[in-house]
């Protein structure tokens, strides 16, 4: 079971290149995710999709952008990267919004 | 702003022994989670307890939630190495759709 597939894993970039984090899930949830984690913060919601359609800033949206392409896929875009964007990336989906998120291992982003 | 603080940050303890981490919130909540998250990978749900439920049991796993405290906790009894991992609460308030996870406890079992 592939449960969520995000890429690439690990990515370096130059200040005010631009890059889209892909992620996809085969569980047929409704609801997906996207976070960055930095040391000692725990999570923090970039954006969520509640359902195909959607799309809702969470509590650090600015400098990003999403797609719900499809029920399945969910993509993150930084326009013009900041090294403040430097950080790990999850992505998780769920079957609904307050229902057990299942996370993807991340993409390590380093912006120079 | 996060919801959910983690206590201790981090906490040592021999394999066998048990190991509390406490997390407390600020707002109303529907339900609070707890995840756990193995070096570079991704989190992994453990359990969720609902507002109305006061503890929950899931193997080795036992969570108490007191709402009136705004607080729960997270017991694991008989630790083995393989529980070292960081632990994260998670809360969904009743006032919007989001969840919010906290900074996370790390946890050290010692073989």
């Amino acid at each position: 079971n592939a449960g969520v597939t995000q890429t690439p894993k690990f990515q370096v970039l130059k200040t005010g290149q631009s890059m889209t984090l892909q992620c996809a899930q085969d569980m047929n949830h409704n609801s997906m995710y996207w976070y960055r984690q930095d040391p000692g913060m725990g999570l923090r919601l970039i954006y969520y999709s509640a359902s195909e359609g959607t799309t809702d800033k969470g509590e650090v949206p600015n400098g990003y952008n999403v797609s719900r392409l499809n029920k399945r896929e969910f993509s993150l875009r930084l326009e013009s990267a900041a090294p403040s964007q430097t950080s790990v990336y999850f992505c998780a989906s769920s079957e609904a919004v307050g229902q057990p998120q299942h996370f993807g291992d991340g993409t390590r982003l380093s912006i120079l | 702003s996060q919801q959910g603080e983690e206590d201790p940050q981090a906490l040592s303890i021999q394999e066998g022994e048990n190991a509390t981490m406490n997390c407390s919130y600020k707002t109303s909540i529907n339900n609070l989670q707890w995840y756990r998250q193995n070096s570079g990978r991704g989190l992994v749900h453990l359990i969720l307890i609902r507002s109305n439920e006061r503890e929950k049991h899931s193997g080795r796993l036992r969570v108490t939630l007191d709402t009136s405290k705004k607080s729960s906790s997270l017991l694991i009894t008989a630790s083995r190495a393989a529980d070292t991992a960081s632990y994260f609460c998670a809360t969904d308030d009743t006032g919007g759709f989001k969840t919010i996870f906290g900074a996370g406890t790390r946890l050290f079992v010692k073989a």
